[in-house]
């Protein structure tokens, strides 16, 4: 148990569908994040909540919507995904900007069909 | 421009050998931080080391230990006497001013160690 939950582990979409990933933090961190791992790619940072407010966005397509209702918990809702969207999905969390580090989930691998 | 640079895409070492993970970064900043972390086949991010740039003293921690050098930009990860457990993805990474402090990645470096 990292004290950071990702549901689901492994979701299998179709290009129509929405869906949502839910991540869980049980550190008392106020920052989390979203970061996409694609093959031969580095991480790519893709959203940052700071306090529950979204501080970062990396020119990430409007079909990924994130949402943070609180501290502890961020979703991310997917929407007329494409092929190319298939990758794990990692959620992060941290004390203040992460100057000390993130703790990371285990991540959701979506494959989208 | 990519902040960190992992130039080797793949190792592979027999057990017990030593290896090292290269890893070179750039950044404007005075203060900056810098990370490994360890990707098992599991999925998750595991964290090993953050370093700030006003702390250059290298760092051992059992059979892993850090050289963190300025003048060449470099933070390379030594492993000695690898064992199969140390198969994973590592990945370097940076956070600095630049970013808002949130953690640029390089691209990993596939360690494979076999018996």
């Amino acid at each position: 148990e990292t004290g950071v939950t990702q549901t689901p582990r492994h979701l299998v979409m179709g290009m129509t569908n929405k869906k949502s990933l839910k991540c869980e933090q049980h550190l008392g961190h106020n920052a989390m994040y979203w970061y996409k791992q694609s093959a031969k790619k580095p991480l790519e940072l893709m959203f940052v909540y700071n306090f529950k407010e979204q501080t970062e966005n990396n020119s990430v397509p409007s079909r990924f919507s994130p949402e943070c209702p609180n501290s502890s918990h961020l979703f991310l809702h997917l929407h007329t995904l494409q092929p190319e969207d298939s990758a794990l999905y990692l959620c992060a969390s941290s004390q203040d900007t992460g100057r000390d580090g993130y703790t990371f989930g285990s991540g959701t691998r979506l494959t989208v069909v | 421009a990519q902040k960190v640079t992992q130039a080797q895409t793949e190792i592979s070492v027999v057990e017990k050998e030593d290896v090292t993970l290269d890893c070179v970064y750039e950044t404007r900043d005075t203060t900056y931080y810098l990370f490994w972390y360890k990707q098992p086949p599991s999925g998750e991010l595991v964290f090993l080391i953050r370093r700030n740039s006003f702390d250059e003293q290298n760092e051992i921690s059992g059979r892993y230990s850090w050289n963190f050098q300025k003048s060449t930009s470099s933070f390379n990860f030594t492993i000695t006497a690898s064992q199969v457990v140390d198969s994973a993805v590592y990945f370097c990474a940076l956070s600095d001013s630049n970013s808002g402090y949130a953690l640029n990645f390089g691209k990993g470096t596939s360690l494979l160690v076999t018996p």
